[in-house]
């Protein structure tokens, strides 16, 4: 079945830098836009980035704008979170989550994965 | 950027009564509003897209319904699996902004 799993969550030293990955089986990625989604402690949703499924372009939350980029390796199915310049703020578990309908930015997320936890603290 | 704001923020209900939380855009988004559940220990799970239509495999209690700036999430008959955040998310241009969520329980 479709599935995405997270990895490379931590605990990292603030300013310090850390990767996410997310891993694609069972559908093909190469077709589908993907989404970064985070959940701070005791908060609510925040999105983050996403990226088409070409990878022709990136949108970012204002949040994370010039410190995280988000990448994708359609040859390997997986998807990369690039975390620089990391702040206590940026707590939080980390989800990737696939677009319902391939081809399109404009849609839900239908897959997501369990997510990964990053913790930034000194 | 379109500010989403549900309301209520929270709510508590009986088993078998009729739940409504409302999401509101700032700007027309016309509808490009998806609603997700998000159980305790889980993973979010898409519920609605498109505003009112339901993803497969989503009970059909669930329904939403508004276009433009407005839009509602019914629960006809409350479930104790119910037990959730529900979240609406806009996704017409970027940001790509949920709003900030309205726990459900009984």
């Amino acid at each position: 079945q479709e599935q995405v799993v997270e990895s490379g969550g931590g605990v990292v030293q603030p300013g310090r830098s850390l990767r996410l990955s997310c891993a694609a089986s069972g559908f093909t990625f190469s077709s589908y836009a993907m989404h970064w989604v985070r959940q701070a402690p005791g908060k609510g949703l925040e999105w983050l980035a996403v990226i088409p499924y070409d990878g022709s372009n990136t949108y970012y939350g204002d949040s994370v704008k010039g410190r995280f980029t988000i990448s994708r390796d359609n040859s390997k199915n997986t998807l990369y979170l690039q975390m620089n310049g990391l702040r206590p703020e940026d707590t939080a578990v980390y989800y990737c989550a696939k677009v319902a309908v391939a081809g399109t930015l404009h849609w839900g997320m239908d897959v997501w994965g369990q997510g990964t936890t990053v913790t930034v603290s000194s | 950027d379109i500010q989403m704001t549900q309301s209520p923020s929270s709510l508590s209900a009986s088993v078998g009564d009729r739940v409504t939380i409302t999401c509101r855009a700032s700007q027309d988004i016309s509808t490009y509003l998806a609603w997700y559940q998000h159980r305790p220990g889980k993973v979010p799970k898409l519920l609605i897209y498109a505003a009112s239509a339901l993803q497969s495999g989503v009970p059909s209690r669930f329904r939403g319904s508004g276009s433009g700036t407005g839009f509602t999430l019914t629960i006809s008959s409350l479930q104790p699996e119910d037990v959730a955040t529900y979240y609406c998310q806009r996704y017409n241009t970027a940001p790509w902004t949920f709003g900030q969520g309205t726990k459900v329980e009984i």
